[in-house]
């Protein structure tokens, strides 16, 4: 079975700080990885995908991620933050090329302070 | 190009009724999914559809049923709603075959009362 382990559950920077978003995964099968951010009542938006092309994985927004299969890690990270990336973000893994079936991690609730 | 839209945004239901949602994924798009957010057990799959039959399920009670239809616009239903089924239903639509991403609905709001 395929999972994912998001560490922090909220997570707090200031604004022009680093973001750094840890997420594990576990998986029997070479995974696909997904990035999603979801602002309040809204669905989930793509950031970023992990498909086997690249380790390191540029998204929407200045995100980025990188693929470490020996730490089986997919961390997100941004250089600076600005006050619009406050939002919920989610990794998530899918067994199948298609994305149609995700397992999400928990959710980190990123804060951005002035 | 539409996106995915779910319909309709809020419901407001009381125990033991039942509820349908609705989901028109993206032009093209062949395979549906479900998912159900809470506070409390995050984001949960709940079933895919491609093609008009159901390719993947997770573990939910049979109450939780859905359909696919030939335009690939997908229904789930509800039946005899628990105060435990208010939660944000997502739907996701991806190509189905090797699109490696999903596209999200905005979701449909459901509270039961």
């Amino acid at each position: 079975a395929q999972s994912v382990t998001q560490l922090g559950s909220h997570v707090s920077v200031s604004e022009g700080a680093l973001v750094l978003l840890r997420c594990n995964y576990s998986s029997s099968v070479p995974p696909y990885l997904f990035w999603y951010v979801q602002y309040p009542n809204q669905g989930l938006q793509l950031l970023l995908k992990y498909t086997s092309a690249a380790t390191l994985v540029k998204g929407i927004n200045g995100f980025e991620a990188e693929f470490k299969k020996s730490e089986t890690s997919f961390h997100l990270t941004k250089p600076s933050a600005h006050m619009s990336d406050a939002a919920e973000y989610f990794c998530a893994v899918s067994k199948g090329a298609s994305g149609s079936r995700l397992t999400f991690g928990e959710g980190t609730q990123l804060t951005v302070n002035p | 190009k539409a996106g995915v839209t779910q319909t309709p945004r809020y419901l407001i239901k009381t125990r033991g009724q039942q509820v349908t949602l609705s989901c028109s994924p993206i032009s093209g798009h062949r395979s549906v999914s479900w998912y159900q957010q809470t506070p409390g057990q995050g984001l949960q799959f709940l079933f895919e559809y491609f093609s008009e039959t159901q390719r993947n399920k997770g573990n939910f009670p049979g109450r939780f049923s859905g359909r696919q239809f030939s335009n690939s616009r997908s229904e789930m239903n509800v039946s005899t709603l628990e105060l435990g089924d208010s939660a944000l239903y997502l739907c996701a639509s991806s190509g189905g075959q090797g699109n490696t991403e999903a596209f999200f609905g905005q979701g449909t709001r459901l509270t039961v009362v």
